[in-house]
């Protein structure tokens, strides 16, 4: 089974630093992808940056860079230069893709809320 | 817009009532998906439609019926609704070939 484990339920930042919030994952599936999604408070679910297993270099997407150790099993995401506008929940979510059995499923971790202060 | 649309936004039922949550993607994917959100557990798989004429269970599929409709259209529905099943539901679609995702805007739905 899948599992994705975020381990900050809130984490705060001042404007302009950077943040990094914690993800693992557990698979036996050689192939996946990890993804990040941000939920403001309207409740949207916004797609922020996707990592797949066999992708060599971390991916990057504008202040967002996702820092895929996968030895450790770990997908953290690095905010950069945070925004007030970043203050949201934050989830990690996972897909596997064994033998084309999985369907696209995401596996999601319980999100972390992350704070920007002025 | 393209995308995936959910009807209703929000919904108040009373206990052992029964009520059909839409959903709607115009965006010819294959794969569509429920996933309920409740506090501090993320979001769960209900269940899914690899292709339409087709679906399959989540993780959490107890209390839930679905239909694929057609390829455009996935209904979850609630035969004899709880207080448990409480929560924001989301409907999603991806193609299968590619890692993206859209999700709707949302059902808030509590059960008195």
């Amino acid at each position: 089974a899948q599992k994705i484990t975020q381990t900050q339920p809130g984490m705060f930042v001042q404007e302009k630093e950077a943040v990094t919030l914690d993800c693992t994952y557990d698979t036996s599936d050689q192939s996946y992808g990890l993804f990040w999604y941000k939920q403001p408070s309207s409740g949207e679910m916004i797609f922020l940056i996707y990592q797949g297993s066999y992708d060599e270099q971390n991916a990057t997407e504008g202040r967002y860079s996702l820092n895929f150790q996968k030895a450790r099993k770990s997908a953290n995401l690095v905010i950069s230069a945070s925004q007030l506008g970043d203050s949201a929940m934050y989830f990690c979510a996972m897909r596997t893709n064994a033998g084309g059995t999985s369907y696209g499923k995401l596996t999601f971790g319980q999100g972390t809320i992350l704070t920007v202060h002025p | 817009n393209a995308g995936v649309t959910q009807t209703p936004k929000f919904q108040v039922l009373k206990t052992g009532q029964s009520m059909t949550l839409q959903c709607a993607q115009d965006m010819n994917h294959n794969s569509m998906y429920w996933y309920r959100q409740d506090p501090g557990m993320g979001l769960r798989l209900i269940y899914y439609s690899a292709s339409e004429g087709t679906t399959d269970k989540g993780e959490v599929p107890n209390g839930y019926n679905v239909s694929r409709l057609n390829k455009r259209e996935f209904s979850l529905r609630l035969e004899s609704a709880a207080p448990s099943q409480t929560s924001v539901y989301f409907c999603a679609s991806a193609s299968t070939d590619s890692y993206g995702y859209t999700f709707g805007s949302g059902t808030r739905l509590t059960v008195v």
